[in-house]
């Protein structure tokens, strides 16, 4: 089993362009997160998902949208990227029960985004 | 509000010692979990240890232990015999609202030395 896989690793954008990321999960997972991570601030919630089809805003969505696209895949679009958005952004996945150590999140590798 | 406080920005520790990370939470909810992940270098996230808050005893995995005291609202990851493979960033999470969601710390900066 791969766990949780994102692409690409690394991205230098220049503002205004767009791009997506993209992640896939292998474990059967229900619920999937987007996270962005800056210096000093810890992990901040972008967007997750529940299950297949719904999704929902985290801590810090303006600027981002993301899709569902199956139970495996879940992919987050930076519509006109900003320097601001310059971060590394993790995806994850869980069993999504909300049960106990079921809730524990599995993360990617990540994704450096420079945006110039 | 959810909040998780790591107040140690670094700590060192030498090889083979025991060490611990605070980590200090705020929740008015009765049903959450407290999670631990290390960061080493190369960047990647690392699950380590959960603790239910309903749970009775301190949870262990190998050399880590979780030091709950939930009159405190702590809950302290305690490293045993410390590795050099230990050096990384530490983040403290909680559950909340009965959700998977998860709240994080800003971290700690663990250094082993020899």
């Amino acid at each position: 089993n791969a766990g949780v896989t994102q692409t690409p690793k690394f991205q230098v954008l220049k503002t205004g362009q767009s791009m997506t990321l993209q992640c896939a999960q292998d474990m059967n997972h229900n619920s999937m997160y987007w996270y962005r991570q800056d210096p000093g601030m810890g992990l901040r919630l972008i967007y997750y998902s529940a299950s297949e089809g719904t999704t929902d805003k985290g801590e810090v969505p303006n600027g981002y949208n993301v899709s569902r696209l199956n139970k495996r895949e879940f992919s987050l679009r930076l519509e006109s990227a900003a320097p601001s958005q310059t971060s590394v952004y993790f995806c994850a996945s869980s069993v999504g029960i909300a049960s106990g150590a079921q809730e524990t999140q599995y993360f990617g590798p990540g994704t450096r985004l420079l945006v110039l | 509000a959810q909040k998780i406080t790591q107040t140690q920005p670094g700590m060192f520790v030498q090889e083979k010692e025991a060490v611990t990370l605070d980590c200090t939470y705020d929740t008015s909810d009765p049903s959450y979990g407290l999670f631990w992940y290390k960061q080493p270098s190369s960047g990647e996230m690392i699950f380590l240890i959960y603790q239910g808050s309903y749970d009775q005893q301190n949870a262990t995995e190998g050399r880590y232990s979780l030091n709950f005291q939930k009159a405190r609202k702590s809950a302290n990851l305690v490293i045993s015999a410390s590795q050099l493979g230990d050096s990384a960033m530490y983040f403290c999470a909680m559950s909340y609202y009965n959700t998977d969601k998860l709240i994080f710390g800003t971290g700690t900066r663990l250094q082993v030395f020899p």
